[in-house]
C-alpha cells in the first residue's frame, strides 16, 4: 500500500518569512495529493491539492509542487501570518473518480514567532 | 450549512469498558471515513464506507474495533473492551457524490481517554 513521509515534524519561522514543508510517496499510481490544515481543537481542513497532470499550483500564499519522477511535493506558505500556526498534512490517493482513501503523512507543526 | 458533526466531543472510560462513538456526516454525502488520531501522530485510517458498497476495514487495528453507517446516513465506530493504547482522538469524515474532487470534510473528533 502507500506510504507518506513528511518533513519536518516541527517548523518555526519568523513572521512574513516563508515555510516549506515536504513530502515523499510510495505508490506512483497515486495521481491525487491534497494538503489539510489542522488548527487547535478542529478537525482538519483542505487547504490545497494538486493532481499528478499538473507541476504547480497556487492560491495566494499557498503553493504546492509536485514531482512524479521523484515521487515528492510540497507545500509552501509565503508572507507568513499568525494565522498560519497549524499542523499541516500531506496525503496521497489514486483518484478513479470515486471516493478513494487517502493516506496521510505525520504532519508538520507550524509556529509562526511574531 | 451544517458541517460534520460528532459527538460525545470527549469520552472518559475504564479499561474494559465498551464505547460508541456516533457520527453525523453533510447530508447527501455517500462516503465517509474514520481515522484515529494519537498524540502528535498522523491520521490513522480505520474505515471507509461508500454507498451500499461493503465498507474498506482494513485500517481496523483489532477486532474489538466495529463500525455501522444506518440507512446510508449516521455511522457509529463501537470498540469493545478499551485499552489504554486506544486513548487517542477519533476523527469523521464525508465526501461529496462524484468523486473528481475527494476532498473530505471533517468533523471536530472526539476524544476518548481510556483510564
Amino acid at each position: 500500500g502507500e506510504n507518506v513521509e513528511q518533513h519536518p515534524s516541527t517548523l518555526s519561522v519568523q513572521e512574513g518569512d516563508s515555510a516549506v514543508i515536504k513530502c515523499t510517496y510510495s505508490d506512483s499510481a497515486s495521481n491525487y495529493f491534497p494538503w489539510y490544515k489542522q488548527e487547535l481543537g478542529k478537525g482538519p481542513q483542505l487547504i490545497i491539492d494538486i493532481r499528478s497532470n499538473v507541476g504547480e499550483k497556487k492560491d495566494q500564499r499557498i503553493a504546492v509542487t509536485l514531482n512524479k519522477t521523484a515521487k515528492h511535493f510540497s507545500l509552501h506558505i509565503t508572507e507568513t501570518q499568525p494565522e498560519d500556526s497549524a499542523v499541516y498534512f500531506c496525503a496521497a490517493s489514486i483518484d478513479s473518480g470515486g471516493n478513494e482513501k487517502l493516506t496521510f503523512g505525520t504532519g508538520t507543526r507550524l509556529t509562526i514567532i511574531p | 450549512g451544517a458541517g460534520v458533526s460528532q459527538s460525545p466531543s470527549n469520552k472518559v472510560t475504564e479499561k474494559g469498558k465498551d464505547v460508541e462513538l456516533r457520527c453525523d456526516p453533510i447530508s447527501g454525502h455517500t462516503a465517509l471515513y474514520w481515522y484515529r488520531q494519537s498524540l502528535g501522530q498522523g491520521l490513522e485510517f480505520l474505515i471507509y464506507f461508500q454507498g451500499n458498497s461493503a465498507p474498506d476495514k482494513s485500517g481496523l487495528p483489532s477486532d474489538r474495533f466495529s463500525a455501522e453507517r444506518t440507512g446510508g446516513s449516521v455511522s457509529t465506530l463501537t470498540i469493545q473492551r478499551t485499552q489504554q493504547e486506544d486513548s487517542a482522538v477519533y476523527l469523521c469524515a464525508s465526501s461529496p457524490r462524484g468523486g473528481k474532487n475527494n476532498e473530505q470534510f471533517f468533523g471536530p473528533g472526539t476524544r476518548l481517554t481510556v483510564l
